[in-house]
């Protein structure tokens, strides 16, 4: 079946480094993205949006890409601080599936200072 | 405090036991959905539910039931049919957009439901 994944199960950084964490999709009827952070034993939470109309959207230090051609997402953090160490997940709307979305597996990211 | 609740934070079940989980939400949405995780796994639909009264299965629903009795109120019931229930299951909620439209989902903090 179709699904979202990202390329890397795991990322290290050190403090102050940018971060970009990729996700690669495969339902060209995807219309709406999203970027979730799931802390350890937390529920997900919403860091950024961008729909299929958008190539690049900004929020406070993250930036999110779509590049609709190879079907691949990323999201880039700026600055990267310890705080920002969790899993971070991708996940698409699917037109025709209406409001549920598709989560990606998740890449871990690791700061350390 | 305006957001979701999930409850219990954890939950032990037996074997031939069925349990259920709460989920409750004060956002005035429309939408609510039940997500199971496995470690190191994304996130999987189990049930989700766009109105009162309506439900629709999602991947994975053999051996789990829900109900939407209240706008508020999604509980999930894991059921004795359900072999393998170790996990984490988060609960979401929406506003229910047209089709092709934004759909930021909100999530509880989780139960982690382990079977004794």
């Amino acid at each position: 079946g179709e699904s979202v994944g990202l390329h890397l199960p795991t990322l290290s950084v050190q403090e102050g480094d940018n971060s970009i964490i990729n996700c690669a999709y495969s339902n060209s009827a995807s219309d709406y993205f999203i970027w979730y952070k799931q802390e350890s034993g937390k529920g997900p939470q919403f860091i950024i949006d961008i729909r299929s109309n958008m190539d690049k959207r900004q929020g406070q230090r993250v930036t999110v890409l779509l590049n609709k051609t190879v079907k691949h997402l990323s999201l880039q953090i700026a600055a990267t601080q310890p705080g920002d160490s969790a899993v971070y997940f991708c996940a698409e709307n699917v037109r025709q599936a209406g409001t549920a979305l598709i989560f990606g597996k998740g890449t871990t990211l690791s700061v350390s200072s | 405090d305006g957001g979701i609740t999930q409850s219990p934070k954890y939950l032990f079940r037996k074997e031939g036991q069925n349990v259920t989980l709460s989920c409750e939400q004060n956002l005035n949405h429309d939408a609510m959905y039940w997500y199971r995780q496995d470690p190191g796994q994304g996130l999987r639909l189990i049930y989700y539910s766009q109105i009162v009264n309506d439900f629709q299965k999602g991947d994975i629903a053999e051996g789990y039931s829900v109900s939407r009795e209240k706008k508020e109120s999604f509980p999930l019931t894991v059921t004795s049919a359900q072999k393998n229930p170790t996990a984490f299951y988060l609960c979401a909620s929406s506003i229910d957009p047209p089709k092709g439209t934004k759909n930021i989902q909100y999530f509880g903090a989780g139960t982690r439901l382990s079977v004794l």
